[in-house]
């Protein structure tokens, strides 16, 4: 069976400090990985995702599928990074491609 | 435009009382699906919607849940006879295409069986 694993349950940096939160999952198909955020009082929502490429809010994320992992990074965190981020994983081919999340980090970043 | 929304925002219950959690989909998606977040875990896939049918049911823990979707619509969780374990945030999601497209959820429902 699938399964995401976040190691961190709270990441505390001072504001301009790099930023790394790990996921690591295991799954024997192709996987596509997520990073989902809610901020305080907000809703969850997407931030990236793995087959985009893309940075958003300066944050991005590399596949590893060597050590199965989907790490996020930031090289300057700013306050307004400060939420719960959850790493998810979707299974392709299956029906209605649930998605399998990680216990999540909060990440505070300290001004 | 409007998107997942959900009812009630907190629902307080006794122990063995029934419940009815409501969930309304962003207009034209036709995938839905629910999940619950127990405090200090990640969310839990419980069931999901294609349609009015419900292809996976894999996640509901047991026969006392149940969910329905009616007119490619609104979906209401129901679970009976509550638990204390049953204390948690419910989230529904909602998606037009499920293969592609990501998952928008709604502000959740929190739970709490006394």
């Amino acid at each position: 069976a699938q399964r995401v694993t976040q190691p961190e349950k709270l990441l505390s940096v001072f504001k301009g400090a790099p930023v790394e939160l790990k996921c690591n999952y295991s799954y024997s198909g192709s996987p596509e990985l997520f990073w989902y955020v809610q901020y305080s009082r907000q809703r969850l929502q997407l931030l990236l995702r793995h087959i985009s490429r893309e940075s958003i809010k300066g944050f991005t994320a590399d596949l590893n599928k060597g050590e199965t992992s989907f790490h996020l990074k930031k090289p300057f965190a700013q306050e307004e990074d400060s939420a719960m981020y959850y790493c998810a994983l979707k299974e392709i081919k299956a029906a209605g491609n649930k998605l399998t999340f990680g216990g999540g980090t909060r990440v505070l970043v300290k001004p | 435009g409007a998107g997942v929304s959900q009812s009630p925002s907190n629902k307080v219950t006794e122990k063995g009382k029934d419940v009815e959690l409501r969930c309304d989909p962003i207009s034209g998606h036709t995938a839905l699906y629910w999940y619950r977040q127990r405090l200090g875990q990640g969310l839990e896939f419980l069931i999901y919607f294609q349609g009015n049918s419900a292809p996976d049911k894999s996640g509901l823990p047991s026969d006392r849940f149940s969910a329905e979707r009616t007119g490619e619509s609104v979906s209401t969780l129901t679970i009976q006879r509550t638990q204390q374990e049953d204390s948690a945030v419910y989230l529904c999601a909602s998606t037009l295409n499920p293969s592609t497209d990501t998952q928008y959820f709604g502000p959740g429902t929190r739970l709490t069986v006394l």
